[in-house]
């Protein structure tokens, strides 16, 4: 079975640019969650999706970042705008329920200029 | 609100020797599951050891962890560390009737030879 993938592996912005990243959870997994991680805060929640519905959009990430699942197979994030404090790793996970495992795509690690 | 705290941002163990990495949290549900994940340099957060049930011990990997309800505890521990445990360890919790999955703050391992 395919994990969870994610793209761009990489990514280098502006300051003010308006970049997109997208996920494919594992097939036939409910919930789906992004995560902003660097080594200050560690893993902070961004969105969390459960069958499609959000149910919880990360209060202070509320303003310039907005989830969206498109699809039971398709997910993206949207920063707008971009800027240096952004920098991090993004990692979307899914999950057969809440109380599942969850596996965590690769990645993508965003540099905002 | 629920929460997780792992009280070591780093633990240093020589190898062979045994390590033990703290993790109690505070919830007010009752149906819960526990999860302890290790992240290796440059790869994504992966599930090392889950567990639900009180009182018993779950295993993987030469790791273990016992969940005790009366102490709020899940620590996670290993008679003898090796070089290739060093790593970053997060500690989770997940709820039903709140749809929330909780991460602590990370320990970052390192065993020294």
């Amino acid at each position: 079975d395919a994990g969870v993938t994610q793209t761009p592996r990489h990514e280098v912005a502006e300051k003010g640019q308006t970049i997109i990243l997208k996920c494919e959870p594992v097939s036939g997994h409910n919930d789906l969650f992004w995560y902003r991680q660097t080594k200050i805060q560690g893993l902070e929640l961004l969105s969390y999706f459960r069958s499609k519905s959000l149910m919880e959009d990360g209060g202070a990430f509320k303003d310039r970042f907005k989830a969206e699942m498109l699809n039971s197979s398709f997910s993206t994030l949207k920063i707008q705008p971009t800027e240096p404090k952004d920098s991090a790793v993004y990692l979307c996970a899914s999950s057969l329920t809440i109380q599942d495992t969850q596996y965590f795509g690769p990645g993508t690690r965003l540099l905002v200029l | 609100g629920d929460s997780v705290t792992q009280t070591e941002g780093l633990v240093t163990v020589t190898e062979g020797l045994p390590v033990k990495l703290n993790c109690t949290y505070q919830t007010t549900y009752l149906t819960i599951a526990f999860f302890w994940y290790v992240q290796y340099l440059n790869e994504a957060p992966q599930v090392l050891l889950k567990s639900s049930t009180d009182n018993k011990r779950t295993e993987h990997q030469g790791f273990h962890a016992t969940l005790h309800k009366s102490s709020s505890s899940f620590h996670l521990q290993k008679s003898s560390a090796q070089l290739s445990d060093s790593a970053l360890y997060y500690c989770a919790l997940s709820g039903t009737g709140n749809y929330k999955y909780v991460f602590g703050a990370g320990t970052r391992l390192k065993v020294i030879a």
